[in-house]
């Protein structure tokens, strides 16, 4: 079956503007969750949605935010882009909502540059 | 409320044994591990839940010892295919915080 599609996977930006990334999870999973990646810094997260409802968020600004549609696909978006935003972001899905159900399916992340 | 984990790097040579280790500050109630290639999404290995249980796939097995509030990822014989970046993530009573460590970056060579 198809795995976790990100979009676009590159992009390149400027301070102020704004981004809107797209996941597409595995058929039939419901939840899908965002992360930062930067070097020396991890898997940073950022929100989960489950059901068109966001379950869970992270210690981000208010201008990260996401939403999910009724076919399970997730956008998020950043707002006010700052130099510090450039990251490596992954989206991950999984049946189930929650770290206790079972395993993530990351897709290969959507890279962004700030200049 | 970022697992920690040791080491931040380790170097071994093809057939050697490593042991990678993820630490927590709160009680947990599961363990993920998953690896990460350059430019590759991370990929699962594995989950534990709260018992105790030692779980393992092929030469790569981990433990989780909920009291300590700990985990340790084994992996024996090391093949070149190992190489990349060891990530754990854990899951808390209640259910829905998603904390992931830093990483250990592992490079196996000949």
């Amino acid at each position: 079956k198809a795995g976790v599609t990100q979009t676009p996977r590159y992009l390149i930006k400027t301070r102020g503007q704004q981004v809107t990334l797209s996941c597409s999870p595995i058929s039939g999973h419901r939840s899908v969750s965002w992360y930062q990646q930067t070097p020396g810094q991890g898997l940073q997260f950022l929100f989960e949605y489950f059901s068109e409802t966001q379950r869970n968020k992270g210690n981000f600004p208010g201008r990260f935010s996401g939403r999910q549609f009724s076919n399970s696909r997730s956008e998020m978006n950043v707002s006010t882009l700052e130099l510090g935003d450039s990251a490596l972001y992954l989206c991950a899905s999984s049946l189930a909502s929650g770290m206790n159900t079972g395993e993530l399916f990351f897709g290969e992340g959507s890279r962004l540059t700030v200049l | 409320q970022q697992p920690v984990q040791s080491p931040q790097a380790v170097i071994l040579r093809e057939g050697e044994d490593a042991v990678i280790n993820c630490s927590s500050s709160k009680a947990l109630y599961s363990v993920h591990w998953y690896r990460q290639k350059h430019g590759e999404a991370p990929v699962f290995l594995m989950i534990l839940l709260k018992g105790g249980e030692q779980k393992g796939h092929e030469k790569i097995s981990a433990s989780f010892n909920e009291k300590k509030q700990q985990s340790s990822l084994y992996l024996t014989a090391s093949q070149l295919s190992y190489s990349g970046t060891y990530f754990c993530g854990t899951g808390r009573f209640g259910g829905n915080q998603f904390y992931f460590g830093t990483g250990t970056s592992l490079t196996v060579i000949p």
